[in-house]
């Protein structure tokens, strides 16, 4: 079959750096997504990896290494704004829909 | 003006009912989904079309039906509601070589479902 793992829950505080991991077991790949979810609301993409390295957007850098079948989200000076709930995603080739991860809850404090 | 747009944005109904969640979008996309979000469970395909006249169904099209009434528009439609299909629906939206070279999906604003 085919899966996505990360963490379910990640907490950290104002000002400090959290990575989410991903790990996954996909028949294709084509390249790895990110999307950021606040309570409720609509997922918003964030970053894509096609090509092993690091991506960096700002406060937020997304890293892949296709040998190892695993990519990150680093979050970097953490706002409290940032608590939400970040999904991986894959291009997997099939039919080129994505295969999704459960999503990671980061919760940032004060 | 959001780019896609689902309605209604909330909707309370009772088993056995017809429903019909409708997407729209401004964004000239090709592509276009529904999706279904329930708690611990992350987003779930339900169907996809990737042109007017292509309708594909996702991993849990049981229950469900849709309809590309043009380019723009994608409804998704609950033939005989059931208390288990409440949940939050998402319709997305891509463009063909964008989601091919990006995974990069464009969201409405959900649709909550609630059936008693």
């Amino acid at each position: 079959g085919q899966s996505l793992e990360q963490p379910s829950e990640v907490t950290a505080v104002e000002g400090a750096i959290v990575q989410i991991n991903c790990t996954y077991q996909t028949s294709g790949f084509y390249g790895l997504s990110w999307y950021q979810q606040h309570d409720g609301g609509a997922p918003t993409f964030l970053s894509y990896n096609g090509l092993d390295g690091l991506e960096e957007t700002g406060r937020f850098s997304s890293f892949l290494s296709r040998s190892d079948s695993y990519g990150y989200l680093l979050l970097q000076e953490l706002q409290m704004k940032d608590s939400a709930s970040y999904f991986c995603a894959v291009n997997a080739g099939n039919n080129r829909k994505l295969i999704w991860g459960l999503g990671t809850s980061l919760a940032v404090n004060p | 003006d959001a780019d896609v747009t689902q309605t209604p944005r909330n909707r309370i109904t009772k088993t056995g009912k017809r429903i019909m969640l409708e997407c729209s979008q401004t964004k000239g996309h090709d592509r276009m989904y529904w999706y279904r979000q329930d708690p611990g469970l992350g987003l779930r395909l339900i169907y996809y079309s990737f042109d007017v006249k292509d309708i594909n169904k996702g991993e849990i099209s049981d229950g469900y039906s849709v309809s590309r009434q043009a380019q723009a528009k994608f409804s998704l439609s609950l033939e005989s509601a059931i208390p288990n299909q409440t949940a939050l629906y998402f319709c997305a939206t891509s463009r063909g070589i964008a989601a091919f070279t990006t995974g990069e999906l464009f969201f409405g604003e959900g649709s909550r479902l609630t059936v008693l």
